[in-house]
């Protein structure tokens, strides 16, 4: 149990497209998620915390306008990064609790890797 | 905000030998304490855990120790295998729904 995916898990664009990362419980109500970038050979930063049904919590840093979170449903959280550039290449991973889980432990989906050219 | 730092950064030790590597956090508040091991394009998984009202944990060759007082806590792997080649982080979580502060990461080598 407790499995969440991210889709897709790889993908390259092109500099100024946006890019759209999905993260999904698939076997529990994930009501809080959180999505982490990962630069290589570093840790996870946490970019921004989203609740469904409100507005996501972003970090400090983190530009809320180009990095679109929007958790809709208690199974799926997206992350759509707008108008990508080369810095915007990195490793996002995203974690969901839920209400049938212990109180702290979160659960992470596999990445997705992220390349603009 | 939280800050957790991890020390070493990297570690290499012989097959066989223990490893520590020692993690700090700056929130009192702080509860819940993961340990997680990635490798290269993957994600983290988790290895080992350990709650406030707990000093010590262990799970076979892997142990958690917890001073809340000093605000830090340790992962312990005993009997290092080549397979236990690694990063390691440390994390560390406030109340109960927040998000994990992860430490810079510990690169582990264990060479046979």
């Amino acid at each position: 149990g407790a499995v969440v995916s991210q889709h897709p898990s790889w993908v390259i664009c092109k500099s100024g497209t946006s890019v759209k990362i999905e993260c999904r419980s698939l076997d529990f109500q994930a009501t809080t998620m959180f999505w982490y970038r990962q630069f290589p050979k570093q840790s996870l930063m946490l970019m921004a915390t989203s609740n469904e049904g409100s507005k996501a919590t972003y970090e400090q840093g983190v530009e809320k306008d180009k990095f679109l979170i929007n958790h809709a449903s208690l199974t799926l959280s997206t992350l759509t990064v707008t108008s990508a550039h080369p810095e915007d290449s990195s490793f996002y991973i995203c974690s969901a609790r839920g209400t049938g889980t212990s109180n702290n432990e979160q659960f992470f989906g596999p990445g997705t890797r992220l390349t603009v050219l | 905000g939280e800050n957790v730092e991890q020390h070493p950064s990297t570690l290499s030790v012989q097959e066989g030998d223990s490893a520590v590597i020692k993690c700090t956090y700056s929130d009192s508040a702080s509860n819940y304490f993961p340990w997680y091991k990635q490798e290269l394009g993957k994600r983290p998984q988790l290895i080992i855990d350990i709650r406030s009202n707990v000093g010590e944990k262990k799970d076979q060759r892997i142990a958690v120790t917890l001073n809340k007082t000093a605000k830090h806590f340790s992962l312990h792997i005993t009997e290092t295998q080549p397979e236990d080649s690694a990063v390691y982080f440390c994390a560390a979580q406030g109340q109960a729904g927040t998000a994990l502060i992860f430490g810079k990461g510990t690169t582990l080598s264990v060479s046979s």
